[in-house]
């Protein structure tokens, strides 16, 4: 069983499209999650935590759903530098270990290609 | 913005030699953990260290593999043996006592064993 899985990809929009990414996780007492934003050969770079119902930062929108155990990342007015994978990160439960600064899950990424 | 350094950026080593790979954490941080990355799939935990010792450590970790902070400041990853099957790009990270930030990634060291 995946603790983490995200929807496969690729996706290429137009600059100004909306689109929407999709990840599931299995461990149902998990408390927080991330998304991170990794360009090519590079390191993860955080880009939202959601730790309620949602999250938005200008063009960028977090949502969790506990009971379907899902996190959605929309993105409104793509621009062309938003072109990168997207990974949907998972911190353990404060009950797998008594912390909540363990291991990371991650996903295996989304790609979006903006094009002009 | 503070950040965590990782030296070198890329690594050439012959297959069976050992490498050490360097991190400086974010100064104030406690926690700090190495991943890894195989080209082309997912970033994958190997181990987290607090307190001045490992606190979790996956599958991946064996007896090839040591952590060690050897002066307060860095934290490094030891590879005694490289094996081919450990090419990939291994990174550093860190974070606050209360991990409500997410962690912080260092560029990562690219890795080649031939």
């Amino acid at each position: 069983r995946k603790e983490v899985e995200q929807d496969p990809g690729p996706f290429n929009v137009p600059e100004g499209a909306t689109v929407a990414f999709n990840c599931t996780y299995s461990n149902s007492a998990s408390q927080s999650f991330f998304w991170y934003r990794q360009d090519c050969r590079k390191e993860p770079k955080l880009l939202m935590s959601v730790y309620s119902s949602g999250n938005e930062d200008g063009r960028f929108t977090a949502q969790l759903n506990r009971a379907s155990q899902y996190i959605s990342l929309l993105i409104r007015d793509s621009k062309l530098s938003d072109s990168a994978t997207y990974l949907c990160v998972v911190p353990p439960s404060r009950t797998d270990r008594g912390s909540t600064l363990g291991r990371l899950y991650f996903g295996r990424g989304t790609q979006l290609t903006v094009w002009p | 913005e503070p950040e965590v350094t990782q030296t070198p950026s890329h690594q050439v080593t012959q297959m069976g030699q050992e490498v050490i790979l360097r991190c400086v954490p974010i100064s104030n941080h406690l926690y700090f953990y190495w991943y890894r990355q195989i080209l082309g799939q997912k970033v994958e935990f190997l181990v987290s260290f607090y307190n001045n010792e490992i606190s979790e450590k996956s599958e991946i970790f064996d007896d090839q593999f040591s952590v060690e902070r050897p002066d307060g400041s860095n934290f490094t990853l030891k590879i005694r043996s490289t094996k081919l099957e450990d090419s990939a790009m291994y990174f550093c990270a860190s974070i606050g006592n209360r991990g409500l930030y997410g962690y912080t990634f260092g560029s990562g060291t690219r890795l080649t064993v031939v």
